[in-house]
């Protein structure tokens, strides 16, 4: 079955880059979005479609995509931006969706 | 505003089934730019898609989960549910039902219920 291939975690210091991968052989052809999921908290949606931002999702975050690699960027992190991300996307039919293996944020 | 409450036992016996609803509210399942999702997250792991199903009754499913996972529409309740047969522990998780955005070939949750731990255990 597809998979999507993040790396299990990131730390940064505050205001410094912070850019997580997400790694899928469909990538090319399908989008990537990314989830945000704070402790105990329900993922929230901080881009979609490769590089979009929802409203109300601060312009630090940006995404891009480029071959079979999606990345989420988030420029000058802050400590209120720690958590789990997870990128998603489907496989190249479009029927199966996959979840990345989330990446734990470190902000410190 | 969009709510996605769901319900459903949260302890479950294992060998039986495991039965979640997600009503929806501030919205109709019947419209055509929405699937609707299950996704699940067992304690301190990532998340697992389990399965989507569109008002007309169209189905999708994780292949490793196919064999047991059953996912429904009651468009005149404006529901949609999940069955999933012959638990065992492995399956205790955070259960979220959730709302799939289809654009073009394309799917995402853009709208998330606050998510409910179901327990397997005897």
């Amino acid at each position: 079955s597809y998979e999507l291939t993040q790396p299990p975690s990131v730390s940064v210091s505050p205001g410094q880059t912070a850019r997580i991968t997400c790694s899928g052989d469909a990538l090319p052809k399908k989008y990537a979005y990314w989830y945000q999921q704070k402790s105990g908290q329900a993922p929230v949606l901080v881009i979609y479609e490769d590089s979009k931002r929802p409203s109300g999702i601060p312009e630090r975050f940006s995404g891009s995509s480029s071959g079979t690699m999606a990345t989420l960027t988030i420029s000058g992190a802050q400590v209120e931006d720690e958590g789990d991300y997870y990128c998603y996307s489907t496989d190249s039919s479009g029927n199966q969706g996959v979840f990345g293996g989330g990446t734990k944020l470190t902000v410190l | 505003q969009l709510q996605l409450q769901e319900s459903g036992p949260g302890l479950v016996k294992p060998s039986a089934t495991l039965s979640r609803t997600c009503t929806v509210s501030g919205g109709s399942i019947s419209s055509s730019t929405y699937y609707w999702g299950w996704i699940r997250q067992p304690p301190g792991k990532g998340l697992e898609w389990i399965g989507s199903i569109y008002y007309s009754g169209s189905t999708y499913f994780n292949p490793s989960l196919k064999s047991r996972v059953t996912i429904s529409v009651d468009t005149s309740k404006n529901q949609f549910s999940l069955k999933l047969t012959s638990v065992t522990a492995a399956d205790t998780a955070v259960y979220y039902c959730a709302r799939e955005k289809y654009n073009n070939g394309h799917r995402y949750f853009d709208f998330w219920g606050q998510g409910t731990l179901v327990t397997v255990s005897s």
